[in-house]
């Protein structure tokens, strides 16, 4: 089945600073990589998705990239703030079911 | 738009008691709604997948009769955790398909369980 590993497991970065986190995937046949960010205590939130007919995708300060032949992908924060400090999960769609196996998370803490 | 509700946001109960959490989309029809379980520090594990007007299909190792799901409209699931136990105190969390975004999921806030 599918397996979805993320890295770094925490991340500190300088306000204003950039933000990297990447994520692996390994079933060929995933086609849909969503980005979520979870506060203490809450849902995750989507924050950014792409699709696998496309390499880039932007939003702002945030960007997702996509490589499907290597099979990862990553999330990008540019500029960051205090408030982006959260957990942020990747996830991978799954053949059946459109369900999502997602990342072990990602702590970002960003100092001000 | 979008929004997933879930009802209640935190529940403490004792041991042997059951314990029914909702989840509702409130601005769309969602005839797939998923539910997983989070523990502290860890990611989201997928328990079972719920279809409106059928059985749900769960994940392997969650026993379903443990853990009971009915999705009885296409704003409504949910799930019932029978005969709880501390070991089953966890963040439980349903997301909803929205079916004009494929694949897309949305996330409801969260239930905190703690089972006494």
């Amino acid at each position: 089945g599918e397996n979805v590993e993320q890295h770094p497991s925490t991340l500190s970065v300088q306000e204003g600073d950039s933000a990297v986190i990447k994520c692996t995937y390994s079933d060929s046949a995933s086609n849909y990589f969503p980005w979520y960010k979870q506060e203490l205590g809450k849902g995750p939130q989507l924050i950014i998705d792409i699709r696998s007919n496309v390499g880039e995708k932007k939003d702002q300060r945030i960007a997702v990239t996509l490589n499907k032949t290597a099979k990862h992908f990553s999330l990008h924060i540019t500029e960051t703030q205090p408030e982006d400090s959260a957990v942020y999960f990747c996830a991978a769609s799954i053949r059946q079911g459109n369900k999502l196996v997602f990342g072990a998370g990602t702590i970002l803490r960003v100092k001000s | 738009g979008a929004v997933v509700s879930q009802h209640p946001s935190w529940v403490i109960c004792k041991s042997g008691t059951s314990v029914k959490i909702e989840c509702r989309s409130l601005d769309f029809q969602a005839t797939t709604m998923f539910w997983y379980r989070q523990f502290p520090k860890q990611s989201l594990m997928l328990m079972a997948t719920s279809n409106e007007g059928s059985k749900a299909t769960y994940e392997q190792g969650v026993e379903k009769d443990k853990f009971l799901i009915n999705h009885a409209s296409l704003t409504l699931s949910t799930l019932t955790v029978t005969s709880a136990h501390p070991e089953d105190s966890s963040f439980y969390i349903c997301s909803a398909l929205n079916g004009g975004s494929y694949n897309e999921q949305f996330f409801g806030p969260g239930t905190r369980l703690t089972v006494l």
